[in-house]
């Protein structure tokens, strides 16, 4: 599976827009790219994936370059609940569920 | 979205001896689940990943003699450390793919904390 980069923490003022990066410069044309999110002591949550168009849930929004290189996991409205560590994993899709590898992921702050 | 439950949620044990985990799928039919290892101020780790009814596929580094998993319903899973020695503290997470789960997505459980004396 492709190797991902995310900054280590982010800050955000509650209320606003977190934009958070991740880099997939090795990412293949059939790997898919997830976010999942893990508050402290408990399981990761998915969030969203998507393979190269932009898509969009009720939790958030995912940016892919048309390069796929790169990707924008996007929280339109933060608050203090969403503080957590962001996960941006690479992998393919499989029917019986994917094989995922968890980097280190980014530290998302809210502020209020 | 799909609940997964872990039990017990913390177990404080003995070295030497086993303890078994428990990952149900509450609402759904798991035909996969996925057993992770997370240490304190790290990521995740998967161990190992069972299909119902098959041998569990391990991943490099992890005894499977050690980690014995059973995966013997569409809604059960169990981890069983045995022999336990205090290196094998951590937080054990389970998670499950399959019925409503989009392609490709897991559900993960709220995790079990093992502390080995």
């Amino acid at each position: 599976d492709a190797k991902t980069t995310q900054p280590t923490s982010m800050d955000c003022a509650e209320g606003r827009a977190a934009n958070l990066p991740c880099n997939h410069s090795t990412i293949s044309g059939n790997e898919y790219v997830y976010w999942y999110r893990q508050i402290h002591s408990q399981g990761p949550q998915y969030i969203i994936h998507g393979l190269k168009n932009n898509e969009t849930n009720e939790m958030a929004s995912l940016i892919i370059t048309e390069d796929r290189k790169s990707s924008t996991l996007i929280l339109p409205h933060a608050t203090l609940r969403d503080t957590a560590v962001y996960y941006c994993i690479v992998s393919r899709e499989e029917t019986s569920g994917s094989r995922l590898t968890f980097g280190e992921g980014t530290q998302l702050t809210v502020n209020p | 979205g799909a609940v997964v439950s872990q039990h017990p949620s913390w177990v404080i044990c003995k070295s030497g001896t086993s303890v078994k985990i428990e990952c149900r799928s509450l609402d759904f039919q798991a035909t996969t689940m996925f057993w992770y290892r997370q240490f304190p101020k790290q990521s995740l780790m998967l161990m190992a990943t069972s299909n119902e009814g098959s041998k569990a596929t391990y991943e490099q580094g992890v005894e499977k003699d050690k980690f014995l998993i059973n995966h013997a319903s569409l809604t059960l899973s169990t981890l069983t450390v045995t022999s336990a020695h205090p290196e094998d503290s951590s937080f054990y997470i389970c998670s499950a793919s399959g019925g409503l789960a989009e392609e490709g997505e897991q559900f993960f459980g709220p995790g079990t904390r093992l502390t080995v004396l």
